[in-house]
């Protein structure tokens, strides 16, 4: 079974700074998916960012971006010129890319707070 | 933000008590998914679906039941509402077909079982 780990419960970053989040996996699959979604207080849970394993090019999303690495086993995400509304807690997710199931393993999330 | 709805969004109910959750999207997806989470926890998937009179347990075993009688609406139905039921409860869905099959989430409903 997929497991994903997320090691720091909180972060803190201040405005227009730089931050990364941190993400490691578990898996004896090739390919798959990574993904990150953002999920702000008492509002619905957002798709920030998807990574397709075979994509050897890191994903980017604006102000978002991943490190992916493999062999390690390691997803991060970071977040440049940090604003206020990207405070939320973020959900590092896996997902194979065999079976129809579809099913996300999610870690159990990074609470980050952007500071003036 | 994406088209999938839940209601109620709060619930405080007694124990023993039958309740139904719904969960409706808009976008023609195939496939849904209904999550649990609790406070400063992941996500657990409860149950899915691929399609109408499709559904399928998820990982976390869970005292409740679904349906699938039509394409946009995929509600949960505890029969008798316990304490150890309270928590969270996300609606997602999805269009089959990888590798566009990015889950949209609902809002959530926040149970609370006395």
């Amino acid at each position: 079974a997929q497991t994903v780990t997320q090691s720091q419960p909180e972060m803190s970053v201040q405005e227009a700074e730089t931050v990364t989040l941190s993400c490691t996996y578990d898996t004896s699959e090739s390919d798959y998916y990574l993904f990150w979604y953002k999920q702000p207080p008492s509002r619905q849970m957002i798709l920030v960012i998807r990574q397709e394993a075979y994509k050897q090019q890191n994903a980017t999303e604006n102000r978002f971006s991943v490190n992916f690495q493999k062999a390690a086993k390691s997803f991060s995400l970071k977040i440049s010129d940090s604003q206020l509304g990207d405070a939320a807690m973020y959900f590092c997710a896996y997902r194979s890319a065999t079976g129809t199931a579809s099913k996300l393993t999610f870690g159990t999330g990074t609470r980050l707070q952007v500071t003036l | 933000e994406a088209d999938i709805y839940q209601t109620p969004r709060y619930l405080v109910i007694g124990t023993g008590k039958k309740i139904t959750l719904e969960c409706s999207q808009t976008m023609g997806h195939d496939k849904m998914y209904w999550y649990q989470q609790d406070p400063g926890m992941e996500l657990h998937l409860i149950h899915y679906s691929y399609g109408v009179n499709s559904t399928e347990k998820g990982d976390l075993s869970s005292e409740s039941t679904v349906s699938r009688i039509r394409t946009e609406h995929f509600p949960l139905t505890l029969e008798s509402a316990r304490p150890s039921h309270t928590s969270q409860y996300l609606c997602a869905s999805s269009e089959y077909g990888q590798p566009k099959e990015t889950q949209y989430f609902g809002p959530g409903t926040r149970l609370l079982v006395l």
